[in-house]
């Protein structure tokens, strides 16, 4: 596609149930990024996928956060038994390769947990 | 903190005026991005500046970096009510190739 692309734009889920947010990313992008993004705050790292290699986990907040990259595309991040907190918009980017610079973003997904 | 600090967390100058936006990180980078977001939802890519350079311009848009003092800063020139935003900086950590953004400033231009 022309950009990234993620889905849905906006999720309201009742707490307790889990939730898959998804992020198409741009053809031919080997690095791909999930970010966390709270109202009036900076970006929270979560995880970042790099072609085949293991991904940098070392950003998600609890084991209830999960994400995978299918066939180095289309990627899914995954929350279990959503809490409150968990509330925030969650931005994906992706890059042609890493340290090449400039990274695109979707425009996000607005989690509300109620 | 793995992410770089912005100062002023947030700046409101009258049209016309310059805007200057500092940002500091704590590691070793291959280069700094400065970023724009519009009503919270995706960022926009502005101008990258590697370890090696120390200014950078694309129009109105002035960037230089500091890697002595672990700093960098975006000056936009003759600012526009457009110009109105969130601007965060992002360092790209050498041996990570992850990329971490700070807390950034919000933009105010006054028309």
């Amino acid at each position: 596609g022309a950009g990234v692309s993620q889905s849905p734009s906006n999720k309201v889920t009742e707490k307790g149930k889990d939730v898959e947010l998804r992020c198409d990313p741009i053809s031919g992008h080997t690095a791909l990024y999930w970010y966390r993004q709270s109202l009036g705050q900076g970006l929270e790292f979560l995880i970042y996928f790099q072609g085949n290699s293991a991904p940098d986990k070392s950003g998600l907040p609890s084991d209830r956060f999960s994400a995978e990259r299918t066939g180095g595309s289309v990627s899914t991040l995954t929350i279990q038994r959503t809490q409150q907190e968990d509330s925030a918009v969650y931005l994906c980017a992706s890059s042609q390769r890493p340290g090449a610079g400039e990274a695109f973003f979707g425009q996000g997904t607005r989690l509300t947990v109620v | 903190s793995q992410q770089g600090e912005e100062d002023p967390q947030a700046l409101s100058i009258q049209e016309g005026e310059n805007a200057t936006m500092n940002c500091s990180y704590k590691t070793s980078i291959n280069n700094l991005q400065w970023y724009r977001q519009n009503s919270g939802r995706g960022l926009v890519h502005l101008i990258l500046i590697r370890s090696n350079e120390r200014e950078k311009h694309s129009g109105r848009l002035r960037v230089t970096l500091d890697t002595s003092k672990k700093s960098s800063s975006l000056l936009i020139t003759a600012s526009r009510a457009a110009d109105t935003a969130s601007y965060f900086c992002a360092t790209d950590w050498s041996g990570a190739n992850n990329l971490f953004f700070g807390t950034g400033t919000r933009l105010t231009v006054i028309p």
